[in-house]
């Protein structure tokens, strides 16, 4: 079975300062790694994913996202955030093999302020 | 155009009452899913359909009942409410059913279960 810890709920930012949210995850196997962005009362938007190769993964709206298998973490980061990304953020991965079936953790709430 | 739908979007009713959450996607994927995300934002799979057939069932109480007619449909009817069933209910779908596979979803249907 997997599991995913975001270690921080919130984060506060100001705008136009560099962010890291914090990803670590347990897992017996390979997994592939997402990161989503939900917007407020919205549904949840894929921003990049890990599947294999490079371990540093480039997404949408210039989040990227750092694959460490030793450390078991996905850090995801953007070196200067505006305040449309005020969103909640979901780290997840799913197994290799199988059915494709996501393990969310428990978000991290992005608060940009002015 | 939407890529998922879902409706209602929002929906209030009382215990003991029987709904369905209706859910279409124009991506002309095979996989489709229902995800339940809780008052903490928790997000968890429910069920998953690869054209039209079950291939994911979690440990959802036997109240909740996927259908699906077709493909590109994927409606979710729940019985006998119950006040522990307020949640967020997403819909979502994938080009297939791997775990490498990105997922789109809809907006969510807000049941409010009084």
């Amino acid at each position: 079975a997997q599991s995913v810890t975001q270690l921080d709920s919130q984060v506060p930012v100001f705008e136009e300062a560099p962010v890291e949210l914090r990803c670590n995850y347990s897992s017996s196997v390979s997994v592939y790694l997402f990161w989503y962005v939900q917007y407020p009362n919205q549904g949840l938007q894929l921003l990049l994913k890990y599947l294999s190769g490079s371990t540093l993964v480039k997404g949408i709206n210039g989040f990227e996202a750092e694959f460490n298998k030793s450390q078991t973490s996905f850090h995801l980061r953007k070196p200067s955030v505006h305040i449309s990304d005020t969103a909640e953020y979901f780290c997840a991965v799913s197994d290799l093999q199988g059915a494709q079936k996501l393990v969310f953790g428990q978000g991290t709430r992005l608060t940009i302020n002015p | 155009d939407t890529a998922v739908s879902q409706t209602p979007k929002y929906l209030v009713t009382q215990m003991g009452n029987d709904k369905s959450i209706k859910c279409e996607q124009n991506l002309g994927h095979d996989t489709m899913y229902w995800y339940k995300q809780d008052s903490k934002k928790f997000l968890k799979i429910m069920f998953s359909y690869n054209n039209k057939e079950l291939i994911i069932n979690e440990t959802v109480p036997n109240r909740f009942s996927p259908k699906s007619p077709d493909k590109a449909h994927l409606n979710l009817h729940i019985n006998s409410l119950e006040l522990g069933d307020s949640a967020v209910y997403f819909c979502a779908s994938s080009p297939g059913w791997g775990g490498g596979n990105t997922i789109y979803f809809g907006e969510g249907s807000w049941l409010t279960v009084v």
